[in-house]
């Protein structure tokens, strides 16, 4: 069974940088086919998709966002990570991963971590 | 950017009921379109996948049809446990967007 798990602070400040890590098991990152996205909801809100990143370090950006994303991958740990840069209370939201199936299908997400921006 | 629009945005229905949700491209997305359900607290969940697949475990109860611009899901006799938002979603072109959202509430 896939299971994908974020981790990082559930809280950040004004101007820093936002950063989480999914953990993939059950599936290699590896895999052929599979990308692997960050998903974010604003409070209330609906699904925003940020971007995601191949296995070969390939990725796409949602271009709302792309000067302040950075998506990265460790195969070695079978780990994707997430950075978001110059945060303000807008990136205030739930973010989730997501294995993205032969990049048209979220099939397996992450429970979501909400991520609060407040100093 | 695919604008993703959903109608209606909420709903009430009772157990047993037929449940038809509609989902229109801003241009045509030929069949690259998923639909996600989602509980309060929870990740999205996917039950269709191209237009009118259903994907593994989900019940027989959910439908989907359309291609182009115009899509549907129905919920052919609504279960408790389908009270939820449905969110549509596109992969036709990056970026992936989504629909606002249908919130299915208990009459």
């Amino acid at each position: 069974q896939v299971q994908l798990q974020e981790s990082g602070p559930g809280l950040v400040k004004p101007s820093q940088t936002l950063s989480l890590t999914c953990t993939v098991s059950g599936d290699s990152i590896r895999s052929s086919g599979y990308y692997w996205s960050w998903i974010r909801q604003h409070p209330g809100k609906g699904l925003e998709w940020i971007g995601y990143i191949y296995y070969s370090g390939s990725t796409y950006y949602n271009p709302s966002l792309k000067s302040r994303v950075t998506i990265s991958v460790d195969t070695s740990k079978n780990q994707f990570s997430l950075k978001l840069s110059s945060v303000t209370a807008a990136d205030t939201a739930v973010y989730y991963c997501a294995r993205d199936r032969d990049g048209y299908t979220f099939d397996y997400w992450g429970q979501g971590t909400l991520v609060t921006v407040s100093s | 950017d695919i604008q993703m629009t959903q109608s209606p945005s909420s709903l009430s229905a009772s157990v047993g009921d037929r449940v038809t949700i509609t989902c229109r491209a801003s241009q045509t997305i030929s069949s690259y379109l998923n639909w996600y359900q989602q509980k309060p607290g929870k990740a999205p969940k996917l039950l269709i996948y191209a237009a009118s697949s259903l994907q593994s475990g989900v019940p027989s109860r959910f439908s989907g049809s359309g291609s182009g611009t115009d899509f549907t899901l129905s919920i052919s006799s609504l279960q408790p446990e389908d009270f939820a938002t449905y969110y549509c979603q596109q992969s036709y072109s990056t970026p992936r967007t989504f629909g606002q959202g249908t919130n299915v509430e208990i009459k």
